[in-house]
């Protein structure tokens, strides 16, 4: 079955620091999705991607995030200047008609 | 953003008695999806309803779509230990699924 891969699975990183997550998602989808779940909350709409650009965003992906397909297969999230309330899991999704397949998720943990 | 209700937060169930979480919304969804996600695991894709009043089953799981699109519930009949986990709604609107709160279900053996 295909899958959407996340790479790292687990990033740490210092505190203002630049981090960049990393998906590939399955490869005949075409919408793309960042979410975030912090510990023992809800999974949180960050941004979604269509056509090679951001189609929606919500209130959370402020300046500070940036997102990046740079070829063909990768789909990216880049934090700029990390804050401690960054830490969270990171999943990218991916579908085509309905039905998002998540990946495995990148757990961030800033300190 | 668009504003998912679940209820309850936690549920704990004995082996083989029923589970139902409920989840609401103010305002009317053009769909709803289900996911699960396991302690430690990422959300899994279980069903999308979009009709009103729509029922689905899934084996011991029942989904319900309410009659004016803005409720809907899943059903777990004789759970078992497998059904451990969060179980979210995501209702949509626009181009993105906004989840729930969740339902965290625990299952005694």
């Amino acid at each position: 079955e295909p899958e959407v891969t996340q790479t790292p699975s687990h990033q740490v990183t210092q505190m203002g620091q630049e981090v960049i997550l990393r998906c590939v998602p399955i490869s005949n989808h075409l919408y793309f999705y960042w979410y975030r779940q912090i510990l023992g909350q809800k999974v949180e709409f960050l941004v979604s991607f269509y056509n090679n650009e951001i189609s929606e965003k919500s209130e959370i992906f402020d300046d500070q995030f940036s997102v990046e397909r740079p070829d063909g297969s990768n789909f990216t999230l880049k934090i700029r200047s990390t804050k401690l309330e960054d830490s969270a899991m990171y999943f990218c999704a991916s579908n085509a008609l309905y039905g998002y397949t998540f990946g495995s998720g990148t757990r961030l943990t800033v300190v | 953003g668009q504003q998912v209700m679940q209820i309850p937060q936690y549920q704990h169930v004995q082996e083989g008695e029923d589970f139902t979480t409920y989840c609401n919304s103010s305002t009317t969804l053009s769909n709803i999806q289900w996911y699960k996600q396991r302690p430690g695991g990422h959300p899994v894709f279980l069903i999308q309803l979009v009709k009103s009043g729509e029922v689905k089953k899934q084996k011991r799981l029942t989904f319900q779509f309410g009659e004016a699109k803005k409720n809907s519930s899943l059903h777990i009949t004789a759970t078992q230990t497998t059904d451990v986990g969060t179980y979210f709604c995501a209702a949509a609107t626009g181009n993105q699924f906004y989840f729930g709160t969740g339902t965290s279900l625990t299952v005694i053996p």
